[in-house]
């Protein structure tokens, strides 16, 4: 079975802070996928870095970077300077694949607001 | 080019009714797949529908159910409401089957009194 963990359920900081988001996945699969989406008040899920299991390379993206471990199953999300647009819902997501196809498992979410 | 379109975006129905929510996807693109979520239970995975095929369902009762047209639309319907359907319905497309390339839609939010 896979697994999706966000311990974080909500964070606050002031505009300008860096932020980080920690997410710790579970999967039998020796290939998968993992995510980072953002859900606006809007309700759409914003699609924002897609990772392979082979693939560790860290990346950045403008404010954005992020950080795969695969020794400790770990894939978190660093906004840089964030700003009150960055105010959402952020959801990490695995899909194996193995028997549950091209599924995504999606984590608890994050709620993250940026005070000015 | 036009995102992934749900239809209607908002829905109140009665318990015991039936409801078929809408999902146009992104041209081009022919797997579609639906998720619901509640506060509850999060985001949990539906169904997912290519060439008109489902390949792959989630855990849930039978009363849910979904089509694809050859169009690549998608439908999907929930017969017998329950208080504890709802929910915020979405609906994802991508190019094909296990692209991962997933698109997201809005979503319909509906509410069962």
């Amino acid at each position: 079975a896979q697994k999706v963990t966000q311990a974080q359920t909500e964070i606050s900081v002031v505009e300008k802070e860096d932020v980080t988001l920690d997410c710790v996945y579970e999967t039998r699969d020796t290939t998968y996928y993992l995510f980072w989406y953002k859900q606006p008040p809007s309700g759409e899920l914003v699609f924002l870095i897609r990772r392979n299991s082979f693939d560790e390379q860290n990346e950045i993206s403008g404010r954005y970077s992020w950080n795969f471990q695969k020794s400790t199953s770990s894939f978190n999300f660093t906004i840089t300077a964030s700003q009150v647009v960055d105010s959402a819902v952020y959801f990490c997501a695995l899909s194996g694949l193995g028997g549950g196809g091209s599924r995504l498992t999606f984590g608890e979410g994050t709620q993250l607001t940026v005070n000015p | 080019k036009a995102g992934v379109t749900q239809t209607p975006r908002y829905l109140i129905k009665t318990r015991g009714q039936q409801v078929t929510l809408s999902c146009s996807p992104i041209s081009g693109h022919r797997s579609v797949s639906w998720y619901q979520q509640t506060p509850g239970q999060g985001l949990q995975f539906l169904f997912e529908y290519f060439s008109e095929t489902q390949r792959n369902k989630g855990n849930f009762p039978g009363r849910f159910s979904g089509r694809q047209f050859s169009n690549s639309r998608s439908e999907m319907n929930v017969s017998t409401l329950e208080l504890g359907d709802s929910a915020l319905y979405l609906c994802a497309s991508s190019l094909n089957q296990g692209d991962y390339g997933y698109t997201f839609g809005s979503g319909t939010r509906l509410t069962v009194v």
